[in-house]
């Protein structure tokens, strides 16, 4: 079945450590999107990509970092210079066909301590 | 893409319908109405879409006003599995993608 996959589920991180969420889609989606979620608050939109080798900054891009390599995957990495890394991560994409609906994966909650 | 207002919170009854609102008066011609919801700690769940025509899908309807500057998602007969936060967004469809942004939604709670 076609679908969106992040991975791991629940990451726990030393404060001071990179580290890097994984979300594959192989539902042929030219776009992808990555999103933060605090408690009790909406999405926020930290970085797109509408094809393979470009991306954009969205409304909250400072220190994280995206690379899109592949149409089917853009990891995300949440840097040492990313101030508050405690929040559930969320990937999504779009195809271009209508009704472009955006597709969702079950999310990474991370806890730095 | 246009910005959208909606509710913070609403009640509903079980069984009775629910009727969300959203306000988009800065929508342009090409911009499609999205609702989408999300269930607790999980991602969001598309529900339906629509330009200016009404439409109904086995999940929701969805009405657009004439002016196109709000819609409402009505859900039938809400259950106690209705209960989610609900996003109306508004965006260019098909072709390529632009951003994708949601607002802070309704958080609808079903009662007995």
């Amino acid at each position: 079945d076609g679908g969106i996959t992040q991975s791991p589920k629940y990451l726990f991180r030393k404060e001071g450590q990179n580290v890097t969420l994984s979300c594959e889609q192989n539902l042929n989606h030219d776009a992808m999107y990555w999103y933060r979620q605090d408690p009790g608050q909406g999405l926020r939109l930290i970085y797109y990509s509408q094809i393979v080798n470009d991306f954009q900054k969205g409304d909250i891009a400072e220190g994280y970092s995206v690379s899109r390599e592949k149409k089917e995957s853009f990891p995300l990495t949440v840097t040492s210079a990313q101030k508050n890394p405690t929040a559930f991560y969320l990937c999504a994409s779009t195809g271009r066909a209508l009704p472009t609906e955006a597709f969702f994966g079950q999310g990474t909650r991370l806890t730095v301590v | 893409d246009a910005k959208t207002t909606q509710p913070t919170s609403m009640d509903c009854a079980e069984g009775r319908a629910a009727n969300l609102p959203c306000n988009h008066s800065t929508i342009s011609g090409n911009e499609y109405v999205y609702w989408y919801r999300q269930i607790h700690s999980q991602g969001p769940q598309y529900i339906i879409h629509g330009l200016k025509n009404n439409e109904t899908n086995e999940m929701a309807s969805l009405i657009i006003t004439e002016d196109r500057k709000s819609s409402t998602l009505i859900l039938p007969h809400a259950t106690l599995r209705d209960t989610a936060v609900y996003y109306c967004i508004v965006r260019v469809a098909g072709g390529t993608a632009s951003k994708l942004t949601f607002g802070t939604g309704t958080r609808l709670q079903v009662t007995l």
